[in-house]
């Protein structure tokens, strides 16, 4: 199963944009990269997935590097609202029973 | 939007109850997933279902058990609390076609004493 190694916290001023880096070196051709967030106390939330072309939707924008070692998930213009634990999966398994392997992900902090 | 509930937020339990967690999700979907999480080491995969009376075992199955009886409906059983059971336990769903993003309910902490 690929793995991920993300920074362990970082910090972003609000209003400008939070990049969060995440390294998948074995990650194979057919496993996704998904991120996820997870707010104090609540559960985890689907943020943003790509498989090699870069991706885009009203939360967040997704970076895969063209080898697909890496990636990177851009909050434009971050809130203190995005303040989180942000992880980044590789997704593995067949069909839709793949499970998600979660890591300890980022912890973002929004600073005003 | 999909509703994925849990019956409890908070739950303290004795060493050696019997407990039931349960998870409903309102959206049709075939796959359904219990994790447990814990400060340091994430959320790891307990049991997780893909069909109505279906369940795999995750990477912590020990003392723990499953229950599809109904497509909405999957229940984890503890059927001996143990204190080393104390843990946030999440429910999440996901449907068998699509992006496949799991959408997760807020989850029971759960205290054995």
């Amino acid at each position: 199963d690929a793995k991920t190694t993300q920074p362990t916290s970082m910090d972003c001023a609000e209003g400008r944009a939070a990049n969060l880096p995440c390294n998948h070196s074995t990650i194979s051709g057919n496993e996704y990269v998904y991120w996820y967030r997870q707010i104090h106390s609540q559960g985890p939330q689907y943020i943003i997935h790509g498989l090699k072309n870069n991706e885009t939707n009203e939360m967040a924008s997704l970076i895969i590097t063209e080898d697909r070692k890496s990636s990177t998930l851009i909050l434009p213009h971050a809130t203190l609202r995005d303040t989180a634990v942000y992880y980044c999966i590789v997704r593995v398994g067949r069909g839709s029973q793949g499970n998600l392997i979660f890591g300890k992900g980022t912890k973002l902090s929004v600073k005003p | 939007d999909v509703k994925v509930t849990q019956s409890s937020r908070y739950l303290v339990k004795r060493t050696g109850e019997k407990v039931f967690l349960e998870c409903v999700q309102d959206m049709d979907h075939e796959n359904m997933f219990w994790y447990r999480q814990d400060p340091g080491l994430g959320l790891r995969l307990i049991y997780f279902s893909y069909d109505v009376k279906m369940k795999e075992k995750g990477d912590i199955p020990e003392g723990y058990s499953v229950s599809r009886e109904k497509k909405e409906r999957f229940s984890l059983i503890l059927e001996s609390a143990s204190t080393n059971q104390t843990s946030m336990y999440l429910c999440a769903s996901t449907p068998s076609s699509g992006k496949y993003e799991q959408y997760f309910g807020p989850g029971t902490r759960l205290t054995v004493t």
